[in-house]
Formats: structure tokens, C-alpha cells, sequence
């Protein structure tokens, strides 16, 4: 069974950083890109960020370009997004995403997604 | 970046009913790079449709993609109970990638 469990949120303040992980299981992330999603609770969806399989090619949104960081561990079965300078419109619970597509270059859609963890910006 | 608007906000209909889902965007999206996505509350989003048109696995075929170029639309035959949630559209086509906002369906 594909499980991915997201880890590292929490309380922060504004300009501070913080690292969120997700661990895959039931499946081996290698081969796949994966994505990193936003949602403030009762609002849409932000992608914010994806990485193909082997790290190859990498997209993120405007709004975190230059701040935020994808990277993978395809060893340990495991991605992560460091994410600096915080801002409190960064506010949200993140979701780690598989992508639907296997050993393709492309970043595409995910079909299997983590409960996601909280990330709190405030003062 | 490519802004998808998705009509209407919110849709009121019944069970058994025929639902219909609108996606807008503002540039042209290829049909295969544009997906689908239901989200109740409480959980993450699963994937209905990818590439406009192909049902992700386990997905009844109640649910139907279509559409090209601007405009694409999901389609939900007969609604079921559980199919009342909130619908977002998603475009792969071009970096950065986006979401619509969102169209909730309710029980009417």
C-alpha cells in the first residue's frame, strides 16, 4: 500500500526556516517525480513545488521561488522542502504528492497523496 | 503562470442528478497535461481524471473528462451521496503548475 507521511511542521516566526520531510512506503519513490502541495484550511489548493525522478528537472511556484528548496533522497525513500525566509502567507498544511507517472523526465499530476503537516508563520 | 477559473462556485443539485463542472484557462493547455482532482473535507485530494479525459484507477465511470484548448469540463452523470465535495482543476502543461479555485458541490 503507498503511504507518505509529512513531518517537520510546526510554529514559526517570520524569516525563520524550516525543513519538512516526507517518508514514502509501500512503494520506492524512485522512479517518480513528486510534488509538494499547499491548502490553507477552508481554502484551494497552491502547488508549490516538484522534482522528477532523478532530480533532473525541478518547478516551484512564484510565490516561493528563491525561498524554498526541493530536494530527494531516493535511497532513503524520502523528499523534502527546506523552506527559508518565512513569510505568514506561508501559512498552510502541506501535502507531499507521488506523481501519477513512472520514469518519465516530467513533472505531472500525483495521484497519491500524505494526511500533510501543519506550518504556522507568526510572530 | 497559467490561471485556471472554474465555474460556478458552488453548485446545488440532488442526488441522481447530472453535474457539470467548468475549467477556464488563460492560455491554451494541452488536453493531455490538464487533470481533476475531488477533495472532501478533512482529506487529502484524490485523482479523478488526468490528461482531460482518462479516469485514474478505481474512479467510476459516472465521472467524464472533456475539453481542449481553454476550456475543459467535468461531467458527473448521476450523482451519488458521496460524490458531493469540492472539485479543482489542475494544469501540468506549463511550470508553474496550477490549481482552479475550486467549485463546491452541495446537496441541494
Amino acid at each position: 500500500e503507498v503511504q507518505l507521511v509529512e513531518s517537520g511542521g510546526g510554529m514559526v516566526q517570520p524569516g525563520r526556516s524550516l525543513t519538512l520531510s516526507c517518508a514514502a512506503s509501500g512503494f520506492s519513490i524512485d522512479g517518480y517525480a513528486m510534488h509538494w502541495v499547499r491548502q490553507v484550511p477552508g481554502k484551494g489548493l497552491e502547488w508549490v513545488s516538484g522534482i522528477n525522478w532523478n532530480s533532473a528537472r525541478i518547478a516551484y511556484a512564484d510565490s516561493v521561488k528563491g525561498r524554498f528548496t526541493i530536494s530527494r533522497d531516493n535511497v532513503k525513500n524520502s523528499l523534502y522542502l527546506q523552506m527559508n525566509s518565512l513569510r505568514i502567507e506561508d501559512t498552510a498544511l502541506y501535502y507531499c504528492a507521488k506523481d501519477r507517472r513512472r520514469s518519465s523526465s516530467e513533472i505531472t499530476c500525483a495521484d497519491y497523496w500524505g494526511p500533510g503537516t501543519q506550518v504556522t508563520v507568526s510572530s | 503562470e497559467i490561471v485556471l477559473t472554474q465555474s460556478p462556485g458552488t453548485l446545488s443539485l440532488s442526488p441522481g442528478e447530472r453535474a457539470t463542472l467548468s475549467c477556464r484557462t488563460s492560455q491554451r493547455v494541452s488536453g493531455i497535461y490538464l487533470a481533476w482532482y475531488q477533495q472532501k473535507p478533512g482529506q487529502a485530494p484524490r485523482l479523478l481524471i488526468s490528461g482531460t479525459f482518462t479516469r485514474a484507477t478505481g474512479i467510476p465511470d459516472r465521472f467524464s473528462g472533456s475539453g481542449s484548448g481553454t476550456d475543459f469540463t467535468l461531467a458527473i452523470s448521476r450523482l451519488e451521496p458521496e460524490d458531493f465535495a469540492t472539485y479543482y482543476c489542475y494544469q501540468y502543461d506549463t511550470s508553474p503548475y496550477t490549481f482552479g479555485q475550486g467549485t463546491k458541490l452541495e446537496i441541494k
